[in-house]
Order: C-alpha cells, then structure tokens, then sequence
C-alpha cells in the first residue's frame, strides 16, 4: 500500500459526460501529480500541484482540468468525453516539489468511455 | 522537448534467463528513476541514480546510469516468475518533471 488513495476503482460512462478523479496523497506530502496510462502507452504525465498551486503542465487537454484543495487532496476534473479518454488515471503525491522526488502512486481509477 | 526512450518494448524469456531494458534520454539528465507495474498494479519505485557511471544492485537487478547522464539499463540476473511487469525509466532534465519512458514489458516463462 502505497498511501495514496484514489477514488473511484472503476468509472464507466458515456461520451459528453463529465466525471471527477479523486486523490489524497500520503501523509506529509505536499506534491500530487496525475498521470494518464492508455493501452499499450506509457505514463503520460497531465499536471502537478504542489501545495495548491499548479506546478507544472504537461499534455493535458483544455477538456481536462484539475485542482488542489487546502486539505492537499486533489481532483481531475474531465469533461465532454470521448472515446479516446478512456484510459487508466493515476495520481501520484511526492514530499516536496523537488526533481529528486521518488513518487508514490496510487492504484489508480480505470475510466471506460462508452 | 525532453523524451525518454526505452527498449525492448517487449519482452519475452525463460525462467532462469538474463533480461535487460535499455533508457535514453536525448539531452542529459540530472537523475533518473526505474519503476516497476505488475500486471493490473500500479508503478511502484524501485532505485534512482543521480551520478555519472554509478551503479547500483538490488539483489538479481543491477541499475547502471550511464557516463554522459544520457543512459541508463537495468539487468535482472537469472529471471523468475515474479519478475513479470513492465519496467519504466523516467528521467528528467535539470530543472524540469520526470519524463517515462514508454516501458518494457516482461513475461516469464516457467
């Protein structure tokens, strides 16, 4: 167990629709970053926070959005969904915002776009 | 912009054999990680090399990163069942996020 939950497991839904991803990091750790893990496809890096505030971008789609509560815990938001979205969703928190950061993962939320 | 490449992509051997997955990278590196995803898991780390040349062993694996910070291997000695996943390098430039590479898939035949 990595200490990082995600919720939900599974999503299944249709195209147009919007859903949420849910993280909460481990304890004590200020960084959240979600990844998107397609068939056959490595982790393609989304967004960082750090804190509450973003960090860094890397190829997420204006559909896509994301956020960092006080509480640290973070949501990805997806919107107007295609088929092409679905994918495996992972968040991953580190302590600090730092390159030498090792990352925990979390076990990550499978989206079907139907 | 900074990319990360890793091959195999797949991978194939039988119990008892050697395996090795190469990563690089096209601008150097400050460090770079390996993770490991078994089969319906989640990536899981297992080292990181930060200096030129170092070389590192966890039990069968041996990470090596290479002298210009440009590449990086990892070889498992004698491969087992557990072993089976996918193994993903992720580096970064100095400065920036970690890049993954695309993995290697391992499958162990017993």
């Amino acid at each position: 167990d990595s200490g990082v939950t995600q919720t939900p497991k599974h999503l299944i839904t249709a195209t147009g629709q919007r859903v949420t991803l849910r993280c909460s990091p481990r304890s004590g750790d200020l960084s959240v970053y979600w990844y998107q893990q397609s068939l056959d496809q490595g982790l393609q890096f989304l967004i960082q926070y750090y804190n509450g505030e973003e960090r860094a971008k890397g190829n997420i789609l204006e559909r896509f959005s994301a956020q960092q509560f006080p509480d640290l815990h973070s949501e990805l938001n997806l919107s107007s969904l295609e088929l092409g979205d679905s994918a495996l969703y992972f968040c991953a928190s580190s302590v600090e915002d730092s390159s030498n950061e090792k990352l925990f993962f979390g076990s990550g939320t499978q989206l079907s776009v139907l | 912009g900074q990319q990360v490449m890793q091959i195999p992509q797949y991978q194939h051997v039988q119990e008892g054999e050697d395996f090795t997955t190469y990563c690089n990278s096209s601008t150097t590196l400050s460090n770079i990680q390996w993770y490991k995803q078994r089969p319906g898991g989640h990536p899981v780390f297992l080292i990181q090399l930060v200096k030129s040349g170092e070389v590192k062993k966890q039990k069968r694996l041996t990470f090596q990163f290479g002298e210009a910070k440009k590449n990086s291997s990892l070889h498992i000695t004698a491969t087992q069942t557990t072993d089976v996943g996918t193994y993903f390098c992720a580096g970064n430039q100095y400065g920036n996020k970690l890049v993954f590479g695309a993995g290697t898939i391992l499958r162990v035949k017993s």
